[in-house]
């Protein structure tokens, strides 16, 4: 099986601009979760979509954003980037069903704001 | 809440040594899942090993193994004949059984393997 995608790999962007990062998880797999890590905050989870539904949420403000497509496929979008923005941003899907389900991991994309 | 901490921001171990790095966490949630990850320089985050805060056994992956200690509520990763290539951030998360796939990680240790 093909692992977790990520586009693109890298990004340099302005402030004010908006970026999109897109995600293609595991085959079979329904849920789509997004980390963001950087230097100073460490891994903190965004949000999880599942069937085409956000499910969960972390503390960021509103300019960060998603969906998820009946593929299964997600985007996250971030508007009007600040410096602080500059991370790498990471997927995970896993199955989603209940339990305790494995986390797998695509690349990451990394974003830097200038 | 759910609390991961790592108390080893850096480790160094010779090849073919055993290395363990410590993970302490803290959940209200009786049933949990406890993981660790290898993060390379390169970033992506692999899955090593996973352990259900119900199972009786401590999990085995090849040289990864979890010494899970439920009333210490410790779990660490003990990496048997380090290699070069185990040169990495490692990182212990935690999510509580359910829907919810949000993991909550530690900081990490980064581990160095020394000729």
């Amino acid at each position: 099986k093909a692992g977790v995608t990520q586009t693109p790999r890298y990004l340099i962007k302005t402030r004010g601009q908006q970026v999109t990062l897109s995600c293609s998880p595991i085959s079979g797999h329904r849920s789509v979760s997004w980390y963001q890590q950087t230097p100073g905050q460490g891994l903190q989870f965004l949000f999880e979509y599942f069937s085409e539904t956000q499910r969960n949420k972390g503390n960021f403000p509103g300019r960060f954003s998603g969906r998820q497509f009946s593929n299964s496929r997600s985007e996250m979008n971030v508007s009007t980037l600040e410096l602080g923005d500059s991370a790498l941003y990471l997927c995970a899907s896993s199955l989603g069903t209940s339990g305790v389900g494995t986390q797998y991991f695509g690349p990451g994309t990394r974003l830097l704001v200038l | 809440a759910q609390k991961i901490t790592q108390t080893q921001p850096g480790m160094f171990v010779q090849e073919k040594e055993a290395v363990t790095l410590d993970c302490t966490y803290d959940t209200s949630d009786p049933s949990y899942g406890l993981f660790w990850y290898k993060q390379p320089s390169s970033g992506e985050m692999i899955f090593l090993i996973y352990q259900g805060s119900y199972d009786q056994q401590n999990a085995t992956e090849g040289r990864y193994s979890l010494n899970f200690q439920k009333a210490r509520k410790s779990a660490n990763l003990v990496i048997s004949a380090s290699q070069l290539g185990d040169s990495a951030m490692y990182f212990c998360a935690m999510r509580k059984a359910g829907t919810a796939s949000k993991l909550t990680f530690g900081t990490g240790t980064r581990l160095q393997v020394t000729l």
